[in-house]
Order: C-alpha cells, then sequence, then structure tokens
C-alpha cells in the first residue's frame, strides 16, 4: 500500500518556465490538497478538492492551478514559475473532507527551486 | 483567518524527561484535533488525534485538550532522542473556504538531548 505518491522529489526551474507536480492516492480517499511549506511559514494550502469533479482555492492560490484528473490523482501546475515559489510541496488526502475524525494523509514532498 | 498557534522552539529537554507541547487556537467551534511529527526533510506524520475535552493517551504520548480555554498539548514522557522533530499542531477549520479543512500552526521544534 503506497500511500501518497508524489513525483517528482527534487526540481530546479528558471524563473518562467512551467511544471507540473503529479500526486496520486490508493486509499479510495475522496479529499485531496496541496500545501506548500516554507520556513517560518508553516505548512500553508495552496489548492484542495473535496471530492472528484471539484477544486478550490486554499489559503495562497496565486500562481497555480489544479486538476483533479480522477478520484486518484490531483496535479499542481505551476504555469510561469517565480523564484518566490520556490518551497517545499506536499500533496495530501483524507477520507472525507468534512469528517471529523479523518485526519490528514502527506506524501513524501517535492522540493522545488526556482532560480 | 482562524489561527492556530504555537511556539516555535526550540523545546529542549533532557532525554527521559517529559516534553510538553502546547497549542492555541482561535476558532471557538473546532471540534476535531491533531497533531504530527515531522523529521527533518520529511513529510508530516500523524501521531495523536483528540476530539473530546479531557486527556487522551497512546504509548509514551498524552494529548489533552480544553476546549473552553481553546488549548490542546502534547505530552512525551520518557522523551528518547528520536524524538527530536518538529510537531505541528492542526485543528479542523469550520467556516467557509476553510470547512474540513485542517489550519496548522508553524511548529514547535523539539530536542532531546542524551
Amino acid at each position: 500500500n503506497a500511500g501518497v505518491t508524489q513525483t517528482p522529489k527534487f526540481q530546479v526551474l528558471k524563473t518562467g518556465q512551467s511544471m507540473t507536480l503529479q500526486c496520486a492516492q490508493d486509499m479510495n480517499h475522496n479529499s485531496m490538497y496541496w500545501y506548500r511549506q516554507d520556513p517560518g511559514m508553516g505548512l500553508r494550502l495552496i489548492y484542495y478538492s473535496a471530492s472528484e469533479g471539484t477544486t478550490d482555492k486554499g489559503e495562497v492560490p496565486n500562481g497555480y492551478n489544479v486538476s483533479r484528473l480522477n478520484k486518484r490523482e490531483f496535479s499542481l501546475r505551476l504555469e510561469s514559475a517565480a523564484p518566490s515559489q520556490t518551497s517545499v510541496y506536499f500533496c495530501a488526502s483524507k477520507l472525507e473532507g468534512g469528517y471529523m475524525y479523518s485526519p490528514l494523509h502527506f506524501g513524501n514532498g517535492t522540493r522545488l527551486t526556482v532560480t | 483567518q482562524k489561527e492556530v498557534e504555537q511556539n516555535s522552539g526550540p523545546l529542549s529537554v533532557p532525554e527521559g524527561a517529559i516534553a510538553s507541547l502546547n497549542c492555541t487556537y482561535s476558532d471557538r467551534v473546532s471540534q476535531s484535533f491533531f497533531w504530527y511529527r515531522q523529521y527533518s526533510g520529511k513529510s508530516p506524520e500523524l501521531i495523536m488525534s483528540i476530539y473530546s475535552n479531557g486527556d487522551k493517551e497512546d504509548g509514551r504520548f498524552t494529548a489533552q485538550l480544553n476546549k473552553a480555554s481553546q488549548y490542546v498539548s502534547l505530552l512525551i514522557r520518557d522523551s528518547q532522542p528520536s524524538d527530536s522533530a518538529t510537531y505541528l499542531c492542526a485543528v479542523m477549520g469550520n467556516y467557509g473556504g476553510s470547512q474540513g479543512n485542517l489550519i496548522f500552526g508553524k511548529g514547535t521544534k523539539l530536542s532531546v538531548k542524551p
């Protein structure tokens, strides 16, 4: 049981380049999330998908787009990368978005550097 | 924006001591609370969840919740060097865009000295 799988693990981009971060979960979870983690800022929610077919903005959505491709997969796209997007990105999932007993399960993270 | 506050530390305790990690939250109607442990360069992993006032014990870990004071804590008994990590407090949001989403504190870095 792989849980939440993210690819790639590391990426270096030049300013203005685009890329897509991939995430897949095999736990049959309905809700999926993208967070970024920066020193001193904690985990901040970028976008989430409460269920297949829906996506919503989180706390810091600017500069990002997402696609919930199916129940398993949720991708994050940077259309024109900026140095401010240098961060560690975590994908996470949980069984039900509003279910109070449902904790988040995290992927291993993608460390992105934009030069 | 609902907030979750933690002392950033670092909190340093000797091996074998009790480590006490604290968290306060601003949303009075929050119902679900979680503690995650994050080793350097790794992803957060869930170690405790608590939903009712009082204490919940799991091995060397005890979570304590006081909804009236909007306070949740994590006690680690018999602290080991392997407990050295950043501990993240998370609270489930209840309103608007945060409904059902976890709001994280910035974490407390714990160092257990041999």
